[in-house]
């Protein structure tokens, strides 16, 4: 099936630093989500955005429609360790109410 | 708000039996609900698309006839492996949304299966 793609993979960073991961896809879509999976649990919504360009925050997280409807990206200010997870984006395909998800990102922070 | 439930959180079956997960909306109605299965560090993919009252939709290369969607009323569709194998092993993992167009959807826990 269709998937997204984001970027990284995977990082490691120290607490207290920022981070940016971003999602990309060959076509559009007319909503982005953000979304955080723990282990073994199910996603939880982050983020929502219905707008080109739209930029929105939820706390220390930041998400932005890019303008070209193709892409998206999250920012996370000042990490903190409980913010090890998955992070996926989901796009909804314009005409339809489907989810695409992208590969996820994941992230460690290191105390 | 806007919680869903999924029952068993997991189940460990024999190869050939059938396994069925429920996914319940707590607190809203839930015109539209999604099935998806998650295999080990991937991503969520949309196996299908349940509406009260109607034939489910499958996505392409899902097997109608071995995953059977039953979605009885406005808090409940049900996910039915029919003659599990190992290979159906996975994350099983529902979502629901009010009205299934732009809604968000709101996801359930997970049920990890476990064929043997």
């Amino acid at each position: 099936g269709q998937q997204l793609n984001q970027s990284p993979q995977s990082m490691f960073i120290q607490e207290g630093e920022d981070v940016s991961m971003n999602c990309t896809s060959s076509s559009i879509f007319n909503t982005w989500l953000w979304y955080k999976q723990d282990p073994g649990e199910g996603p939880v919504l982050l983020i929502a955005l219905y707008k080109a360009g739209e930029l929105t925050s939820n706390g220390r997280l930041t998400a932005q429609f890019g303008i070209t409807r193709k892409d998206s990206f999250l920012n996370i200010s000042a990490s903190i360790p409980s913010d090890v997870g998955i992070y996926f984006c989901a796009g909804q395909n314009t005409g339809t109410y489907k989810y695409i998800f992208g590969t996820g990102t994941r992230l460690k922070v290191l105390a | 708000g806007a919680v869903v439930s999924q029952h068993p959180s997991w189940v460990i079956c024999k190869s050939g039996t059938s396994v069925k997960i429920e996914c319940r909306s707590l607190d809203f109605q839930a015109t539209t609900m999604f099935w998806y299965r998650q295999f080990p560090k991937q991503s969520l993919m949309l196996m299908a698309t349940s509406n009260e009252g109607s034939k489910a939709t499958y996505e392409q290369g899902v097997e109608k006839d071995k995953f059977l969607i039953n979605h009885a009323s406005l808090t409940l569709s049900t996910l039915t492996v029919t003659s599990a194998h190992p290979e159906d092993s996975s994350f099983y993992i529902c979502s629901a949304s009010a009205s299934g167009s732009t809604d968000t959807q709101y996801f359930g826990p997970g049920t990890r299966l476990t064929v043997l």
